[in-house]
């Protein structure tokens, strides 16, 4: 079945270290997003990429980091820059960015703490 | 700034009871709109959406949602819940211009046996 595979589900970091957050996506789709789910803010974008070798900023971008080199592939990065890193991430895919329809389909995400 | 509302922060139903989630959006341009949904452990799944057409939308598990242009709402409804119906509902929007998929806080909904 095709998905999107994020790993690790549980990661823990101290304070200064960057840490990497994998995510993998057998959909062929083009578009992939990062978000942030801090409890009763809702999603938050971070990075998103319309294509590989591209990626655009989102809404909080700051302290992070990405790279897209593969279709499959879009790990981000959390640098010692964030300032309040400790949170749930989403990966998440679309089929095209623009112009059909297409919904996110989401990773089961990873919970990172930092300490 | 672009945002999604939803004023229930955390709802509890018994089982049977008619649910209605809200949901507003201040993008006054062309909008795509959807719910998802995350059952405990889950990852988010979309339950349905609306892109164009009929403003009534059905969706996966009993849900519907109506898509009101005049009051940028997109009320998700359920008429009877089950216990089973017990997660955390988002609503979305896609605003076609930006590009930019924007999530309301969430709606978490306990169901009582």
């Amino acid at each position: 079945d095709g998905g999107i595979t994020q790993s690790p589900k549980y990661l823990f970091r101290k304070e200064g270290q960057n840490v990497t957050l994998s995510c993998e996506q057998n959909l062929n789709h083009d578009a992939m997003y990062w978000y942030r789910q801090d409890p009763g803010q809702g999603l938050r974008l971070i990075y998103y990429s319309q294509i590989v070798n591209d990626f655009q900023k989102g809404d909080i971008a700051e302290g992070y980091s990405v790279s897209r080199e593969k279709k499959e592939s879009f790990p981000l990065t959390v640098t010692s820059a964030q300032k309040n890193p400790t949170a749930f991430y989403l990966c998440a895919s679309s089929k095209s960015f623009s112009g059909d329809n297409s919904p996110l389909h989401f990773g089961n995400g990873t919970r990172l703490t930092v300490t | 700034a672009q945002s999604v509302s939803q004023h229930n922060h955390h709802v509890i139903l018994s089982e049977a009871a008619s649910l209605e989630l809200g949901c507003n959006y201040s993008y006054g341009g062309t909008v795509n709109l959807f719910w998802y949904v995350q059952y405990p452990g889950q990852h988010l799944q979309l339950l349905l959406k609306y892109f164009s057409g009929d403003p009534l939308v059905k969706g996966i598990k009993g849900f519907e949602a109506e898509f009101i242009k005049s009051k940028f709402s997109f009320n998700l409804r359920k008429p009877s819940v089950q216990w089973s119906d017990t997660a955390e509902y988002f609503c979305a929007v896609n605003a076609l211009f930006l590009n930019k998929f924007y999530f309301g806080s969430g709606t978490k909904l306990n169901v009582k046996p």
